[in-house]
């Protein structure tokens, strides 16, 4: 999608070994967040973030951590992968601007953990 | 817990028919809701949205209705074609400080058959 953009696309990787995502926005928008989805759960939010440093638990954010140390960045780490964390990964972006507070989201990241 | 219970989880529609799909919220805080149509490999994309004043918004072939004190929401695809195939979640937040974290439906996946 236009100004967001998710790295890698696709990650097979084993259990127990670090894991890194990349979400990186060119629109300057205020908020980040990042998402799971899964069959069955629809997306549930993991971390989001209000501004630099600034970052916050969503409802699964047991085994992730989050960092922002720019606007246009938001890196989602998992330190042990688990295979419970096999999932595709989203980034979303929104600015509220009190008309519209809509997401745009990334393409997504599908992350095997074997 | 799930706040917002979305159903079905698939819906097969001939072409022209109108498909519906239905949404339940618990939190009478939400003041916001979003539908999100998503393709395969790709993220969701904002379709409509309405707020709680209002009971329905109609744009193009996609309306909402919204029933507050049933606390439901509903997107009703009028004269529905091929490229509609895809999946649909329904969402809510509440707005605020830290940006608007929607909480999603589980998805429904739309099959519109010739």
């Amino acid at each position: 999608d236009a100004g967001i953009t998710q790295s890698p696309r696709h990650k097979v990787t084993e259990t127990g070994t670090p894991v890194t995502l990349r979400c990186h926005q060119t629109e300057n928008h205020r908020y980040m967040y990042w998402y799971r989805q899964d069959p069955g759960h629809g997306l549930r939010l993991i971390h989001y973030s209000y501004g630099v440093k600034d970052t916050d638990k969503g409802e699964v954010s047991d085994g992730y951590s989050v960092s922002r140390s720019k606007t246009e960045d938001f890196l989602l780490t998992l330190e042990s992968a688990t295979s419970s964390q096999t999932s595709v990964y989203f980034c979303a972006i929104s600015n509220r601007d009190g008309a519209n507070y809509g997401y745009t989201f990334g393409s997504g990241t599908r992350l095997t953990v074997v | 817990q799930q706040q917002v219970k979305q159903s079905p989880q698939s819906l097969i529609v001939q072409k022209g028919g109108i498909s519906i799909i239905n949404c339940a919220y618990e939190n009478t805080a939400f003041d916001y809701f979003p539908w999100y149509q998503q393709f395969p490999g790709k993220g969701p994309a904002l379709l409509i949205a309405i707020r709680p004043d209002v009971s329905e918004k109609k744009e193009g072939r996609f309306t909402i209705s919204f029933n507050k004190s049933a606390k439901q929401f509903s997107l009703h695809i009028m004269d529905s074609q091929p490229g509609d195939s895809a999946t649909y979640f329904c969402a809510a937040s509440i707005g605020g400080g830290g940006g608007n974290k929607l909480t999603f439906g589980t998805g429904t996946q739309l099959k519109v058959e010739l």
